[in-house]
């Protein structure tokens, strides 16, 4: 079946500027979680969603960092007045659940700040 | 929380050598271990994992082995050809931190021709 998507792959906006991420979680999956990935670091946890509530979000750096996932499949990832350190490869994973959690990932959005 | 230590950073061999990756955890309490491989411009793919009720598991040319005692797993790939090239992160689940994976930071494999 088809794997994790992630829409756009790329993303330019400028410093003060809001933009918004999505995933496309394999189907079934219930348990879904974003990741922030800077260069040369490994993926860094963000926010973690099981079904449709935000279980864990202690990985969000700041306030200006949201995310929703209103019918507990697609999720988007939302950041307000963009700053140039904001920059990274946000990437999404999905797991069957949190128990049997083998994560997909899917290919990333790349943001860049200017 | 849990902490995740990688070596080598950066590994080069020949072709049809073996490769092996080692990792550390800090957290007692992970029992889960993926690991990962990354190729440029894509996103993470799971190739192997291992829960702590297993010493080792294998997978053709790719194993792990894990030590609960000494708090440290590793990956073994055998036969390495080119297209094994790419960045391979370890990653432990830490329970104390409500199960979120902790990355290490990544080793760069290249398998010369």
């Amino acid at each position: 079946g088809a794997g994790v998507s992630q829409t756009p792959s790329n993303k330019v906006t400028e410093k003060g500027k809001y933009v918004e991420l999505r995933c496309d979680p394999i189907s079934g999956h219930t348990a879904l979680y974003w990741y922030r990935q800077s260069l040369g670091q490994g993926p860094e946890f963000l926010i973690y969603f099981q079904g449709t509530g935000a279980a864990d979000d202690s990985g969000l750096p700041n306030d200006r960092f949201f995310a929703v996932r209103p019918e507990g499949s697609v999720s988007t990832l939302k950041i307000q007045r963009t700053e140039r350190g904001d920059s990274a490869v946000y990437l999404c994973a999905s797991s069957f659940d949190r128990v049997r959690n083998e994560q997909f990932f899917g290919p990333g959005t790349r943001l860049t700040v200017l | 929380g849990e902490n995740v230590e990688q070596h080598p950073s950066t590994l080069s061999v020949q072709e049809g050598d073996s490769a092996v990756i080692k990792c550390t955890y800090s957290d007692s309490a992970s029992n889960y271990f993926p690991w990962y491989k990354q190729e440029l411009g894509k996103g993470p793919q799971l190739i192997i994992d291992i829960r702590s009720n297993v010493g080792e598991k294998k997978d053709q040319r790719i194993a792990v082995t894990l030590n609960k005692t000494a708090k440290h797993f590793s990956l073994h790939i055998t036969e390495t050809q080119p297209e094994d090239s790419a960045v391979y992160f370890c990653a432990a689940q830490d329970w104390g931190s409500q199960g979120n994976l902790i990355f290490g930071k990544g080793t760069k494999l290249s398998v010369k021709p």
